[in-house]
């Protein structure tokens, strides 16, 4: 079954703020990777945490819970470029499990 | 410059007819992957190999199969066994689930059509 959950969409405004979560039941955890797809185009890898805490990189931040099985991505400064699918992302007996996506929508 | 590669980037392929999905990489990744992606929908996993001359199937690997008899290339062929075989094929690599990361690289897909 689904190991890995993620709400289908979400909806923000150019210049805000947005959070996307991750919930994942899966044993043997290592940690949770983050990758953004543009439509018609491949994921690309934008982030993994390994340990508890919060991970920046540049207006992408990633944080992870350990204790909760739960993480989320946070995106600023909202772009328009940004709209976009985001998927989370964990190891599974070696197989790397992508959860269902959340779409961005970013309105002016 | 380094990087993963999949061609055709469009194929159509007559009901009856198995085709082959080429992937290559030159990143000296250890694992690569093939995922399915059907229109607004996540990765599915089809077939994964950690190492040469072996793979393991993945969730939906049935009217699927594939080779690793180089590090450098994992070639997906789908059979027609296959029933719904339209839809955009992904191949990753990554250095192996070994050291943790899943921070795999993404070829830029082949979108099959069966006509």
């Amino acid at each position: 079954g689904q190991s890995l959950e993620q709400p289908s969409e979400v909806t923000a405004v150019e210049g805000a703020i947005v959070q996307i979560n991750c919930t994942y039941q899966t044993s043997g955890f290592y940690g949770l990777s983050w990758y953004q797809q543009h439509d018609g185009g491949a994921p690309t890898f934008l982030s993994y945490n390994a340990l508890d805490g919060l991970e920046e990189t540049g207006r992408f931040s990633s944080f992870l819970s350990r204790s909760d099985s739960y993480g989320y991505l946070l995106l600023q400064e909202l772009q328009m470029k940004d709209s976009a699918s985001y998927f989370c992302a964990v190891l599974r007996d070696d197989k790397i499990i992508f959860g269902k996506g959340t779409r961005l929508h970013i309105l002016p | 410059d380094g990087g993963i590669t999949q061609s055709p980037k469009y194929l159509f392929r007559k009901e009856g007819q198995n085709v082959t999905l080429s992937c290559e990489q030159n990143l000296n990744h250890d694992a690569m992957y093939w995922y399915r992606q059907d229109p607004g929908q996540g990765l599915r996993l089809i077939y994964y190999s950690q190492i040469v001359n072996d793979f393991q199937k993945g969730d939906i690997a049935e009217g699927y199969s594939v080779s690793r008899e180089k590090k450098e290339s994992f070639p997906l062929t789908v059979t027609s066994a296959q029933k719904n075989p339209t839809a955009f094929y992904l191949c990753a690599s990554s250095f192996g689930t070994g050291r943790g990361n899943t921070e795999a690289f993404f070829g830029q897909g082949t979108r099959l059509t069966v006509v």
